[in-house]
């Protein structure tokens, strides 16, 4: 079975832009988390979508928000970028009724 | 809130060796989840361990063992027989009743030959 994948791996932006993450997860998962990582605030919780509907969200601004598609995967979008929104950012998706997630590889975004 | 304490940011040992990586948690919840992950310079996240707070039994995988002591909100992950394959960063991470984690700082395990 394949992993979760994340598109794209790597990018670079400026500050005001916006970006559009993907992350498709393991065949049958139909949860999918998101997560940003940094070197100050360490790994925080963005949100989580079940069934296309976000079920649970962070402490993150509105500039972050998702969507999950009919097929579970799934995208998240920052827009007005931010120097400080450089981070790694982490997909991990859950079969329904277990708690176990699985990672992504990640996007690696940096904001100039 | 809900907080995760990872107390040793870097630890060394020498391959074969066993060693122990400490954490520990703050909640009010009573039934929730706890899980060691490992992130190898690759930085992909992979699942070590998982412990259902409900079981008392510790939880163990080949080489990968913890210490849930709930009353004292301690996780501890011991590593046997380490190999330089182990080195890593390990997260410490709680999950309540909903779905999703919360992580700790890390601890960086360097494994020496």
């Amino acid at each position: 079975k394949a992993g979760v994948t994340q598109t794209p791996r790597y990018l670079i932006k400026t500050r005001g832009q916006q970006v559009t993450l993907s992350c498709s997860p393991i065949s049958g998962h139909r949860s999918v988390s998101w997560y940003q990582q940094t070197p100050g605030q360490g790994l925080q919780f963005l949100f989580e979508y079940f069934s296309e509907t976000q079920r649970n969200k962070g402490n993150f601004p509105g500039r972050f928000s998702g969507r999950q598609f009919s097929n579970s995967r799934s995208e998240m979008n920052v827009s007005t970028l931010e120097l400080g929104d450089s981070a790694l950012y982490l997909c991990a998706s859950t079969r329904t009724g277990s708690r176990e997630q699985f990672f992504g590889p990640g996007t690696r975004l940096t904001v100039l | 809130a809900q907080t995760v304490t990872q107390s040793q940011p870097e630890m060394s040992v020498q391959e074969a060796e066993t060693v122990t990586l400490s954490c520990t948690y703050d909640t009010s919840e009573n039934n929730y989840y706890l899980f060691w992950y490992k992130q190898p310079p690759s930085r992909q996240m992979i699942l070590v361990i998982r412990q259902e707070a409900y079981k008392q039994q510790n939880a163990t995988e080949n080489r990968f063992s913890v210490n849930f002591q709930k009353a004292a909100k301690s996780f501890s992950l011991k590593i046997s027989d380490s190999q330089l394959g182990d080195t890593a960063m390990y997260f410490c991470a709680f999950m309540p009743g909903a779905q999703k984690l919360v992580f700790g700082q890390g601890t960086r395990l360097t494994i020496n030959p």
